[in-house]
């Protein structure tokens, strides 16, 4: 299995705090990306990184942003969660390359907003 | 907007080939054919890719038409763990936007 990790797993948090996802790799890829997931919506792709201190947005980039000081780590922050934001959160990595463009996910975040 | 259109659900007898249909007929000529599978609540799994040649891997095979309009992801010989939602995107490889997918039911 590919070597990302995300954390916490599981949070349950208050309405109007902030919050911080976090999502670490070991393999070194370049690409890194932020996904929710709720029931009947799929996957939506919230920002991504394309090297380190370059990001970009996803269909549902609203409400969140995104921070990559260094390769291993991005990080997904909610200034100020709201009750919409609960969901569950997935990190991917890619290489980005013409040869090893398959994404490797992470295990999730469950987010609840209270 | 995804750029790929599935069926939403199809079913498959156990042991048999599952067959998963995708048409994407706005694919761009730098774009691959990606399927990744999802199994209840885990993270996405990546299953194969192509660019226009087929493609074959320890778990499926990957058919793409001659005009690249279309492709067809094949698993030989279906079992109860491939139920599953199946996801046909096109990408040249840095964003990844997922559609619905198609849910594969596995029938004993």
């Amino acid at each position: 299995d590919a070597g990302i990790t995300q954390s916490p797993r599981h949070k349950v948090t208050e309405t109007g705090t902030p919050v911080t996802l976090r999502c670490h790799q070991t393999e070194n890829h370049r690409y890194m990306y932020w996904y929710r997931q709720d029931p009947g919506h799929g996957l939506r792709l919230i920002h991504y990184s394309y090297g380190v201190k370059d990001t970009d947005k996803g269909e549902v980039s609203d409400g969140y942003s995104v921070s990559r000081s260094k390769t291993e780590d991005f990080l997904l922050t909610l200034e100020s969660a709201t009750s919409s934001q609960t969901s569950v959160y997935f990190c991917a990595i890619s290489g980005g390359g013409p040869y090893n463009t398959e994404a490797f996910f992470g295990q999730g975040t469950r987010l609840t907003v209270v | 907007d995804a750029k790929t259109t599935q069926p939403p659900s199809m079913d498959c007898a156990e042991g048999r080939a599952a067959n998963l249909p995708c048409n994407h007929s706005t694919i761009s000529g730098n774009e691959y054919v990606y399927w990744y599978r999802q199994i209840h609540s885990q993270g996405p799994q990546y299953i194969i890719h192509g660019l226009k040649n087929n493609e074959t891997n320890e778990m499926a095979s990957l058919i793409i038409t001659e005009d690249r309009k279309s492709s067809t992801l094949i698993l030989p010989h279906a079992t109860l763990r491939d139920t599953a939602v199946y996801y046909c995107i096109v990408s040249p490889g840095d964003k990844i936007i997922f559609g619905k997918g198609t849910r594969l039911h596995i029938l004993p």
